[in-house]
């Protein structure tokens, strides 16, 4: 059983839509993680957070520890959003990713 | 604003062969990590280091892997004999300090092919 898992593993949306891409995971943790990473390869922190939410820009990070989840929203998404968004949890010192979700937006 | 750089960006090489794939992490971060990604896969944690020590490894990391710093920039990582299954991009990834507090900052990646 992966320890993080995130749904959907793949999501097109439309210009303007509102997205929510969803993480729980199953291990104690410090922190969560919310990560891009773009067609070439590279990854990108987006959130670093241990509860409560987070904002930047049109992204969205809320946490619920208790629930063990986790949810990035993208408000009024465009096509320049387009790439895979990985949550990753902190244990120890190290990182332990999910699996990715590929979100593609479409003009 | 600082960056963590990785090079050779793409490194193809024979099976068997050592390769070494390097990274400058941030001047001033203190904690280092080495993470790859098989094509298709996620992510995966190989190693962190911490006051010229390795810190943590994960069951991927055996004796054909080191990681070394050999002078107060670069952060290197070893694979003695590559074997076809080594074929992966390798992440390079700094902090400032603990991950458990931290934002790690990643480099651009290494794609090595293993023929």
């Amino acid at each position: 059983k992966n320890e993080v898992e995130q749904s959907p593993q793949n999501l097109t949306a439309q210009e303007g839509e509102f997205i929510t891409i969803n993480c729980s995971y199953s291990v104690g943790i410090s922190a969560l993680h919310w990560l891009q990473q773009h067609p070439g390869g590279g990854i990108v922190s987006l959130f670093m957070l241990s509860s409560g939410k987070k904002k930047h820009g049109r992204l969205i990070a809320t946490i619920n520890i208790q629930e063990k989840h986790s949810s990035l929203h993208i408000t009024a998404s465009h096509p320049r959003d387009s790439a895979v968004y990985i949550c990753a949890v902190t244990q120890g010192g190290k990182l332990i990713f999910g699996q990715g979700t590929e979100l593609s937006v479409k003009p | 604003e600082p960056e963590v750089t990785q090079t050779p960006s793409h490194q193809v090489t024979q099976m068997g062969q050592e390769v070494i794939l390097r990274c400058v992490p941030i001047s001033n971060h203190l904690y280092f990590y080495w993470y790859r990604q098989i094509l298709g896969q996620k992510v995966e944690f190989l190693v962190s280091f911490y006051n010229n020590e390795t810190s943590e490894k994960s069951e991927i990391f055996d004796d054909q892997f080191s990681v070394e710093r050999p002078d107060g920039s670069n952060f290197t990582l070893k694979i003695r004999s590559t074997k076809l299954e080594d074929s992966a991009m390798y992440f390079c990834a700094s902090s400032l300090g603990q991950s458990s507090y931290n934002e790690q900052f990643f480099g651009p990646g290494t794609r090595l092919t293993v023929l």
